[in-house]
């Protein structure tokens, strides 16, 4: 079974600075897909970003950016410039040939003032 | 819609009871997905429609659950019999396609339904 994994339950980063947020996976297919899901209090669950593993451009999104290592299977998530309204519990989210997503069991992530 | 809604909010029920969970997915998007949140947990798949069949509903913890989507829109989620294992958030989410890569399989998610079993 595919298994995500999320080695820190917490993270704080001050106002302006960037954060890595780490995420590794276990998969023995060669195509899939990634995410990174923001779930703030009020639990909407919203996409930051996506990679899919056939490309080798790491994906981009505003200050949201990703360093996929494909052979250490490997999916960190930096956020550039911190904001408070980025203050929630981030998600890495995995898809292979089916549509089910296997999620790891995230990362709160505190923004200080 | 402009999302995907979930109604109730929330939902408290006592323990052997029936409840019903309703998704109303964005227009358009054809597969729809449940998934349950437990506290501190990441989202588990429960089951997912392409149309109005269930596609994969290899999820479902036991035969207490049932879901359907009967005109390949709204679905309801029913838990009989609940348990107090069962408390958790129930999120929905939907896609325009599933499967086949790009963007159109991007899964979009309602702000889920708190059940709470006492």
């Amino acid at each position: 079974a595919q298994t995500v994994t999320q080695s820190q339950p917490e993270m704080s980063v001050q106002e302006a600075e960037t954060v890595t947020l780490s995420c590794t996976y276990d998969t023995s297919e060669n195509n899939y897909y990634l995410f990174w899901y923001k779930q703030p209090p009020s639990r909407q669950m919203i996409l930051v970003i996506r990679q899919e593993a056939y490309k080798q451009q790491n994906a981009t999104e505003n200050r949201f950016s990703v360093n996929f290592q494909k052979a250490a299977k490997s999916f960190s998530l930096k956020i550039s410039d911190s904001q408070l309204g980025d203050t929630a519990m981030y998600f890495c989210a995995f898809r292979e040939y089916g549509n089910k997503l296997v999620f790891g069991a995230g990362t709160i992530l505190r923004v200080k003032s | 819609g402009a999302g995907v809604s979930q109604t109730p909010s929330n939902k408290v029920t006592e323990k052997g009871k029936y409840v019903e969970l309703r998704c109303d997915p964005i227009s358009g998007h054809t597969a729809l997905y449940w998934y349950r949140q437990s506290l501190g947990q990441g989202p588990e798949f429960l089951i997912y429609f392409q149309g109005t069949g269930a596609a994969d509903d290899s999820g479902l913890p036991n035969d207490r659950f049932f879901a359907v989507r009967p005109e390949g829109s709204v679905s309801t989620l029913k838990i009989q019999r609940t348990e107090r294992g069962d408390s958790a958030v129930y999120l929905c989410a939907s896609s325009l396609t599933a499967g086949g890569g790009g963007n159109t399989d991007t899964q979009y998610f309602g702000p889920g339904t708190r059940l709470t079993v006492l």
